[in-house]
């Protein structure tokens, strides 16, 4: 069983809708990260997160710790939110840290 | 602000060669970690770098190794290099505070194939 687990793996929805994305961690973590891959690679951190919720604009991120559980939602999705949203954690004590990832997950928004 | 620079931006080598990847990080910015990302899967923890030494290490043999420079800039550095060390190679750079690093920023990674 992967360390931390995203669901779904694929999400397609029409414009306008409200998305949510899930993550699961089975270990100690001091943060919990939500990036942005888009295809050509590159990774944009949306959120660093390790209690209560945080939003920017049209992104709202959410943690519980005691239910090591995460959400990513998205308000009124456009079809440039189109991209892979990953869940990573951050493990390790201090400032010796790695991260570890989950697999992503393939929103594709459709207009 | 440049944000995390990644040189290059892609890079073809042959089985068995030696490859240097390079990282700037953000300014501000004193830690660097390297990570691993073939097609399809999250990226993998390969290293991190602050005041110069290797501080945390994933599971990769010691093909891979790297360096950080006094102005905090890091390379990657892979030998003897494999078809299966084809992928997404991604740096992310922080700033190590008392109660821990600031949020990571990453680069636009080196796209690394092996033929």
């Amino acid at each position: 069983k992967n360390e931390v687990e995203q669901s779904p793996q694929n999400l397609t929805a029409q414009e306008g809708e409200f998305i949510t994305i899930n993550c699961s961690y089975s270990v100690g973590i001091s943060a919990l990260h939500w990036l942005q891959q888009h295809p050509g690679g590159g990774i944009v951190s949306l959120f660093m997160l390790s209690s209560g919720k945080k939003k920017h604009g049209r992104l709202i991120a959410t943690i519980n710790i005691q239910e090591k559980h995460s959400s990513l939602h998205i308000t009124a999705s456009h079809p440039r939110d189109s991209a892979v949203y990953i869940c990573a954690v951050r493990s390790g004590g201090g400032s010796n840290y790695q991260l570890i990832w989950g697999a992503g997950t393939k929103l594709i928004i459709k207009p | 602000d440049a944000g995390v620079t990644q040189s290059p931006t892609h890079l073809i080598k042959t089985r068995g060669q030696q490859v240097t990847l390079r990282c700037s990080p953000k300014s501000g910015h004193d830690t660097v970690s390297w990570y691993q990302q073939a097609l399809g899967q999250g990226p993998q923890f390969i290293f991190q770098y602050y005041e110069e030494e290797e501080r945390q290490r994933g599971n990769f043999p010691d093909r891979f190794s790297g360096h950080q420079f006094p102005n905090y800039s890091s390379e990657l550095n892979v030998n003897a290099l494999l078809l299966g060390d084809s992928a997404l190679y991604l740096c992310a750079s922080s700033a190590r505070r008392d109660k821990g690093n600031t949020e990571a920023f990453f680069g636009q990674g080196t796209r690394l194939t092996v033929v």
